[in-house]
């Protein structure tokens, strides 16, 4: 069964400096790969979504970028982060061209200071 | 943007009793599911319905969707003290699988 592993599970970082948020896949291939934000006690707010290796959908218009440079491994990134960044990062994995069921990693909760 | 909307926002039941949660959505859909998180962890899937089904069990859960209210109930049955965490539903566009947005979610609490 698939695994995502999804690193670290806190961070926190100064307002301007860049991030770097890293998912990886274990157990399928070709999954379908998302990023999504929780503010606290909130919904969840789809940021990115891809399909195939650097094919990447981009959903909020923010100072947020994704890359999927290899099948299994998805890349968050920000050149500078902005307070309004804050939140609980979810990588998950959906499989399958009818995407039935996705899998979750353990989130990052990043906090910008 | 988020395509579904979960009320209530929060319920607080006894043990035993049944919980009922809603969602109601925007567009067409080709499958919409039930995710569980317990507090900051990520989602667990628990349920799928079909755009075709109307109904759908899985051990204490019920599932319903009415498509033409753009619509779906999942209720708990027997609600147990393990059963508290927040619950969300997701739901893709008919025009492609790949797109999965989420609601609002319904945080419930199961007192003993």
């Amino acid at each position: 069964s698939q695994t995502i592993h999804q690193w670290p599970a806190t961070l926190v970082q100064p307002v301007g400096s860049p991030l770097s948020l890293e998912c990886t896949v274990e157990g399928t291939s070709n999954p379908n790969l998302y990023w999504y934000r929780q503010a606290a006690g909130r919904g969840l707010q789809l940021l990115f979504y891809s399909v195939g290796i650097g094919q990447i959908s981009s959903e909020v218009p923010q100072n947020l970028s994704a890359s999927r440079p290899q099948d299994r491994q998805f890349i968050l990134s920000s050149k500078k982060l902005l307070l309004s960044d804050s939140g609980f990062y979810l990588c998950a994995c959906g499989l399958g061209t009818t995407n039935e069921k996705l899998f979750f990693g353990s989130g990052t909760q990043l906090s910008v200071l | 943007s988020q395509q579904g909307e979960e009320d209530p926002q929060a319920l607080s039941i006894q043990e035993g009793e049944n919980a009922t949660m809603n969602c109601s959505y925007k567009t067409s859909i080709n499958n919409l599911q039930w995710y569980r998180q317990n507090s900051g962890r990520g989602l667990v899937h628990l349920i799928l319905i079909r755009s075709n089904e109307r109904e759908k069990h899985s051990g204490r859960l019920r599932v319903t969707l009415d498509t033409s209210k753009k619509s779906s109930s999942l209720l708990i049955t027997a609600s147990r003290a393990a059963d508290t965490a927040s619950y969300f539903c997701a739901t893709d566009e008919s025009g492609g699988y790949q797109k999965v947005t989420f609601g609002t979610g319904t945080k419930l609490q199961v007192i003993p």
